[in-house]
C-alpha cells in the first residue's frame, strides 16, 4: 500500500523567508502527485499538479518539483507571507480514484 | 458556481444513531468521493462513484453506505454511529481542465 510521509509536521518562519515543504511516497508507481492547501475549517484547495512524467510545476511563488525514482517532493514558497499561513497537504494518485494522502505540514508565517 | 457543498457542517450524535451526510455539486463531474480526515492519519476514502448510478469502496467503508442520488448528489450514511467515526468528512468531485479533485467545505461529526 502507498503511504505518504511529509516532513515537518508544522514549521513556523519569518514573513519574507523562502521555505521548502517535503513529501515522501513509498511506490514509484504514480500517476501523478498533487500539493493541495487546507485553511483551519475548511475544505482543500488544490495549488499545483505534477503529472509522473513531469519533474516540476510552477504557479506564482509556489513551484512544486517531483523525483518520481527516488518517491519524493518538495513545494518551494518564496517570499512568504502570513496568507500563506495553512496545513500544506501531497497526494499522491496511484491508480483511477485512488488519492493517497500525506497528513500534513501546518505552516505559520509570523508578520 | 457554488462548486461542491455539504450538508450539515457540524452535527452531534449518540452512539446507535443514524444520519445523513448530503454532498451536492454543480460542477457537471462525472466522479464523487467521500473522505474522512483525522489527526496524524490524513484522508482516507470512504466511498466514490464513478458516475451516476454507481459506487465503489475505499479504504475504510465499514460503517457506511452511500447513495449516488443522480449526478449532482452524492450521499454518505452512518446507519448507527460509534464514536470511532468522530472525524471530519469530505466530500469531493474530480474533473475540470486541471482533472483535480474539488472539496467541500467538510462536515464535524461528534459521536457520543
Amino acid at each position: 500500500k502507498q503511504e505518504v510521509t511529509q516532513i515537518p509536521a508544522a514549521l513556523s518562519v519569518p514573513e519574507g523567508e523562502n521555505l521548502v515543504l517535503n513529501c515522501s511516497f513509498t511506490d514509484s508507481a504514480i500517476y501523478n502527485l498533487q500539493w493541495f492547501r487546507q485553511d483551519p475549517g475548511k475544505g482543500l484547495t488544490s495549488l499545483l499538479l505534477i503529472q509522473s512524467s513531469q519533474r516540476e510545476q510552477t504557479s506564482g511563488r509556489l513551484n512544486a518539483s517531483l523525483d518520481k525514482s527516488s518517491g519524493r517532493s518538495t513545494l518551494y514558497i518564496a517570499a512568504s507571507q502570513p496568507g500563506d499561513s495553512a496545513t500544506y497537504l501531497c497526494a499522491v494518485e496511484a491508480g483511477a480514484n485512488n488519492l493517497f494522502f500525506g497528513t500534513g505540514t501546518r505552516l505559520t508565517v509570523i508578520p | 458556481n457554488a462548486g461542491v457543498t455539504q450538508t450539515p457542517k457540524f452535527q452531534v450524535l449518540k452512539t446507535g444513531q443514524s444520519m445523513t451526510l448530503q454532498c451536492a455539486q454543480d460542477m457537471n463531474h462525472n466522479s464523487m468521493y467521500w473522505y474522512r480526515q483525522d489527526p496524524g492519519m490524513g484522508l482516507r476514502l470512504i466511498y466514490y462513484s464513478a458516475s451516476e448510478g454507481t459506487t465503489d469502496k475505499g479504504e475504510v467503508p465499514n460503517g457506511y453506505n452511500v447513495s449516488r442520488l443522480n449526478k449532482r448528489e452524492f450521499s454518505l450514511r452512518l446507519e448507527s454511529a460509534a464514536p470511532s467515526q468522530t472525524s471530519v468528512y469530505f466530500c469531493a468531485t474530480f474533473g475540470g481542465v486541471q482533472e483535480t479533485q474539488y472539496f467541500g467545505p467538510g462536515t464535524r461529526l461528534l459521536v457520543l
